[in-house]
């Protein structure tokens, strides 16, 4: 199966400060990427879809101002969480496409202080 | 948007036991797969099967998609197939999946 590394697992930040998180397939391409978050005991929910190339696209009710995601290339997109809240603490994965499979990567779990 | 609905929520078996989830969705679609998601939260790829049976060791899979379900089968369960399972579909060509609230499974020694 195919590799998708997410960078940093894990993550504490104060409130107030950004962070980035790193979504890389390390052994195919892929021209589109998606984030997900997931809270404790729930489901996941996309956040976005992230495009090599070009502008992510957001779902409904997610700040794209909050959520800058950048796809800079093939095998890279990053996700920065910009002045962090308390309530953007969560759990975040992301993915990508293998063919028609989607392949998740590790997660980073993300606590602002 | 498509719905998806996974029973039971929760499952409580023990060692040897066998199980089925169920996952329902709501319009076709032409990706769905399973995943088994860990204690450090890494979702493990089970099962791509928009149709068809597929099986892998202890663990199948059945899709009807005329019939809009799938039903993920446990046989001879053991503890470290304690965890959540997810069920989550896609349609059209965006990529995007869709993902049903999971069924936690204990599997008691």
């Amino acid at each position: 199966g195919a590799v998708v590394s997410q960078h940093p697992s894990w993550v504490i930040c104060k409130s107030g400060t950004s962070v980035k998180i790193e979504c890389r397939s390390l052994d195919f391409q892929a021209t589109t990427m998606f984030w997900y978050r997931q809270f404790p005991k729930q489901s996941l929910m996309l956040m976005a879809t992230s495009n090599e190339g070009s502008k992510a696209t957001y779902e409904q009710g997610v700040e794209k101002d909050k959520f800058l995601i950048n796809h800079a290339s093939l095998t890279l997109s990053t996700l920065t969480v910009t002045s962090a809240h308390p309530e953007d603490s969560s759990f975040y994965i992301c993915s990508a496409h293998l063919h028609t499979e989607a392949f998740f990567g590790q997660g980073t779990r993300l606590t602002v202080v | 948007g498509i719905q998806v609905e996974q029973s039971p929520p929760d499952l409580i078996l023990q060692e040897g036991a066998n199980s089925t989830l169920r996952c329902n969705f709501s319009d076709s679609v032409n990706n769905l797969q399973w995943f088994h998601q860990n204690p450090w939260g890494q979702l493990i790829n089970l099962f791509y099967i928009p149709s068809g049976t597929k099986q892998n060791g202890r663990l199948s899979a059945t899709t009807v998609a005329t019939e809009r379900y799938s039903l993920l089968y446990i046989s001879s369960s053991q503890t470290t197939d304690s965890g959540v399972y997810f069920c989550a579909v896609g349609s059209g060509n965006t990529g995007k999946l869709i993902f049903g609230q999971g069924t936690t499974l204990q599997v008691k020694p």
